[in-house]
């Protein structure tokens, strides 16, 4: 079936520790997004691709990096810089400027 | 950039109706309306594009005023299924797709 795959679903990160959150899609999407959602609140937008190999910042992109080799892959990177990286992580992807933006299950991201 | 959404949450009883209202600053190409329910990704509920346009399927339905970069959604005779948080989500001619805060919808029997 189409559709976006992120992983893990859960993931516990250390003080200073960087991680990876995967997001995958088979829909053959152009643009693909990440957003952080904290509890009770909006999705608020780090990083956007719409073509592979470019991407550009959202509103809160600092303290985070993205990739985009190929065009169903669009990881992203939460560093140590990121002072507060407990929160709900979201991934879509949409063909273009009238399409349905679909989401991954999202990832949970907790700092121990 | 974010979309402003309101009101921040509304309470209704069964069978009662709601408006939510979504606004931008920017010049938008589309808006997109999605209900999340806690924990989990939101549910696409329909889009509307530039040009003006109202869409609605079943008891929901959405207006989009290109002049004034508003869209409003509207919910009849609510069921307890609608309860949840529903959010615009709005795309410029950048294809950046930004989120209001949202609006936390709870409906009682």
């Amino acid at each position: 079936d189409g559709g976006i795959t992120q992983s893990p679903k859960y993931l516990f990160r250390k003080e200073g520790q960087n991680v990876t959150l995967s997001c995958e899609q088979n829909l053959n999407h152009d643009a693909m997004y990440w957003y952080r959602q904290d509890p009770g609140q909006g999705l608020r937008l780090i990083y956007y691709s719409q073509i592979v190999n470019d991407f550009q910042k959202g509103d809160i992109a600092e303290g985070y990096s993205v990739s985009r080799e190929k065009k169903e892959s669009f990881p992203l990177t939460v560093t140590s810089a990121q002072k507060n990286p407990t929160a709900f992580y979201l991934c879509a992807s949409a063909q273009g400027l009238v399409d349905t933006i679909y989401f991954g299950e999202g990832s949970w991201l907790t700092v121990v | 950039q974010q979309p402003v959404q309101s009101p921040q949450a509304v309470i209704l009883r069964e069978g009662e109706d709601a408006v939510i209202n979504c606004s931008s600053s920017k010049a938008l190409y589309s808006v997109h309306w999605y209900r999340q329910k806690h924990g989990e990704a939101p549910v696409f509920l329909m889009i509307l594009l530039k040009g003006g346009e109202q869409k609605g399927h079943d008891k929901i339905s959405a207006s989009f005023n290109e002049k004034k970069q508003q869209s409003s959604l509207y919910l009849t005779a609510s069921q307890l299924s609608y309860s949840g948080t529903y959010f615009c989500g709005t795309v410029t001619n950048n294809n950046d797709m930004r989120f209001g805060a949202g609006t936390r919808l709870t409906v009682k029997p």
